[in-house]
């Protein structure tokens, strides 16, 4: 199993507070991902890096922010958590990405966040 | 407007029989596909891929098939194990790079 830790498991939160969830990889890969899960909706995007600092946006990224100041670490902030944002929380890790891709890669995934706002 | 579709949202089937389970998509431009296993409280799990240069690929009881002209790809699991009961999602890679995921389907291996 790749080494994808996710903190925390769980949080319940009220309308308006911040909220950090944290992804950690002991994989030492490139690439990390946050998704959310919803039903009737699959996996979506939310952000993705490349690199240390080094971040874009997906499909859902509006309300969300991210920081990777070490390799090792991928950081998902909601600034201020809105109902909306009641969701299953995933990481994940590939080594390559982007226009490196390469078709023998797969993302490796966390265990998930279960954020409830209240 | 979901581009990878998964119709089924759940699927029962007895235990040793075959297991199909379907995934549609829109865009003509994905060329990758994969398959993902999910139990609950966990995270999702690559199950077996296949690219828009071949129509078929095997990994053991699994088998992914494409019909590029029909835009449709199926999962086959023979024989199917109670160890099978999870939800699977299909995802397509875009043009950049990212997955789009279907919504699953849950598949019930009934003993």
């Amino acid at each position: 199993d790749a080494g994808i830790t996710q903190s925390p498991r769980h949080k319940v939160t009220e309308t308006g507070t911040p909220v950090t969830l944290r992804c950690h990889q002991t994989e030492n890969h490139r690439y990390m991902y946050w998704y959310r899960q919803d039903p009737g909706h699959g996996l979506r995007l939310i952000h993705y890096s490349y690199g240390v600092k080094d971040t874009d946006k997906g499909e859902v990224s509006d309300g969300y922010s991210v920081s990777r100041s070490k390799t090792e670490d991928f950081l998902l902030t909601l600034e201020s958590a809105t109902s909306s944002q009641t969701s299953v929380y995933f990481c994940a890790i590939s080594e390559s990405g982007g226009v490196a891709w390469s078709y023998q890669e797969t993302q490796y995934f966390g265990p998930g966040t279960r954020l409830l706002v209240l | 407007d979901q581009q990878v579709k998964q119709n089924s949202p759940s699927l029962s089937v007895q235990e040793g029989r075959i297991s199909i389970l379907n995934c549609d998509y829109t865009n003509s431009m994905f060329d990758y596909f994969l398959w993902y296993k999910k139990y609950p409280a966990e995270g999702p799990t690559f199950l077996i891929s296949i690219s828009s240069i071949k129509d078929k690929n095997e990994d053991g009881r699994f088998t992914v098939f494409l019909n590029k002209s029909a835009k449709h790809l199926s999962l086959h699991i023979v024989p199917s194990q109670p160890g099978d009961s999870a939800v699977y999602f299909c995802a397509a890679m875009d043009s950049n790079y990212q997955l789009i995921w279907g919504a699953g389907t849950k598949l019930i291996i009934k003993p």
